[in-house]
């Protein structure tokens, strides 16, 4: 079955503890992002990737970080998480640079106390 | 800033009644306009998408429709139904050569649709 997959699906942690939420996607996808999701503000893209080690900053980068080692692979990285971090996250993917339907995967809630 | 500012923040209709979210937008470099359902649990999913070429694009019991000389466009969901019952987010991009990867979201809409 295609799909994004995003593990895992509740984390709680407390400030400063490094975290990372892994994602990966099994349809050989070029595209593939990070976004934020909050009440009354949407959805808030923090980093995207077009292709194997390329990456850029979206809307809302700041505190994270994200590496694209792999094409399946787009791990986010809390270095030193803080409360305000606290969010449901997606990650989603895209097969290239002229389709422009984003696949979601299912959706990260974290909670840093 | 928003980009795209959705309105209402949530809705309640009735079976079988029309849905209506609207969404504005201000940088006129936009052409890809999305519409993106998200059950509770999930992720969002592709609906229904427009491009600034055609005023009204409808895919069974929905149509969006584009008024590019206000910069506005809407989900029109037609024989509401309760399994409708969603968050319906709005999306546009301004770099169709980037495609998906530079959409930006509208806040959202809780619909809930009273059988």
């Amino acid at each position: 079955e295609a799909q994004v997959t995003q593990n895992p699906r509740y984390l709680i942690t407390v400030t400063g503890k490094k975290l990372t939420v892994t994602c990966s996607q099994n349809m050989n996808h070029e595209y593939m992002s990070w976004y934020r999701q909050d009440p009354g503000l949407g959805l808030r893209q923090i980093y995207y990737s077009m292709n194997v080690e390329v990456t850029d900053k979206g809307d809302v980068p700041e505190g994270y970080k994200v590496s694209r080692k792999e094409k399946r692979n787009f791990p986010l990285i809390l270095e030193s998480p803080s409360p305000n971090q606290t969010s449901l996250y997606f990650c989603a993917s895209s097969l290239d640079r002229d389709n422009e339907k984003l696949f979601f995967g299912s959706g990260t809630q974290l909670s840093v106390l | 800033q928003q980009q795209v500012k959705q309105s209402p923040q949530s809705l309640i209709v009735q079976k079988g009644g029309i849905s209506i979210i609207n969404c504005a937008y201000e940088n006129t470099a936009f052409d890809y306009f999305p519409w993106y359902q998200q059950f509770p649990g999930k992720g969002p999913a592709l609906l229904i998408a427009i491009r600034p070429d055609v005023s009204e694009k409808k895919e069974g019991r929905f149509t969006i429709s584009f008024n590019k000389s206000a910069k506005q466009f809407s989900l029109h969901i037609m024989d509401s139904q309760p399994g409708d019952s969603a968050t319906y987010f709005c999306a546009a991009s301004d770099d169709i050569i980037q495609g998906a990867q530079k959409l930006v979201f509208g806040q959202g809409t809780r619909l809930t649709i009273n059988p």
